[in-house]
């Protein structure tokens, strides 16, 4: 299995309050994602990092904000959460960037925004 | 913009039979890739198959296989021999070139298998 560590696992929290999710890999794997899961949906991505600093907009950014100061950590913002935000966050990874690599998922981080 | 369509919410199937999960793509890259992950019910992601755009012969990992059909862009799983243990939510997933490195999934299909 890869080894992606996300914490915390699960977060109850209130409106307005600010949130961070970790993701942590030990497998040097150069791309990191942050997917929300919610029903009917599947998994959509907020952002994602392709390096050091080099990160990226995905489909459902807004609201959020990313930072990645080092290779194995992944840090996902919610600056002010809302009841919007209340879902199931996946960090992936993955190695490199041809079209046949797939990417290794965290085991999710269940966040409840009250 | 790229987009997966999975038009099944929900399927039943018999312990032991066949059974065809729907996957249909929108793209108008020329280079990509389809992928198959598999959500059980304690929440985490397992890849199970992929398919290039390029690749000739449909994709097969052991009971899964993958009816790839370019022109009607669809990427369909078939599960041969159905296991109560297949019972969890399945994904249908699209890379392109031009698309960024972004996985895009569709909806999503939860299959059930009956004993």
């Amino acid at each position: 299995d890869a080894g992606i560590t996300q914490s915390p696992r699960h977060k109850v929290t209130e409106t307005g309050t600010p949130v961070t999710l970790r993701c942590h890999q030990t497998e040097n794997h150069r791309y990191m994602y942050w997917y929300r899961q919610d029903p009917g949906h599947g998994l959509r991505l907020i952002h994602y990092s392709y390096g050091v600093k080099d990160t990226d907009k995905g489909e459902v950014s807004d609201g959020y904000s990313v930072s990645r100061s080092k290779t194995e950590d992944f840090l996902l913002t919610l600056e002010s959460a809302t009841s919007s935000q209340t879902s199931v966050y996946f960090c992936a990874i993955s190695e490199s960037y041809p079209i046949t690599g797939e990417l290794f998922f965290g085991e999710g981080s269940r966040l409840t925004v009250l | 913009a790229q987009k997966i369509t999975q038009t099944q919410p929900g399927m039943f199937v018999q312990e032991k039979e066949a059974v065809t999960l729907d996957c249909t793509y929108d793209t108008s890259d020329q280079s990509y890739g389809l992928f198959w992950y598999k959500q059980p019910s304690s929440g985490e992601m397992i890849f199970l198959i992929y398919q290039g755009s390029y690749d000739e012969q449909n994709a097969t990992e052991g009971r899964y296989s993958l009816n790839f059909q370019k022109a009607r862009k669809s990427a369909n799983l078939v599960i041969s021999a159905s296991q109560l243990g297949d019972s969890a939510m399945y994904f249908c997933a699209m890379r392109a070139r031009n698309a960024g490195n972004m996985l895009t999934f569709g909806g999503g299909t939860r299959l059930m298998v009956k004993p």
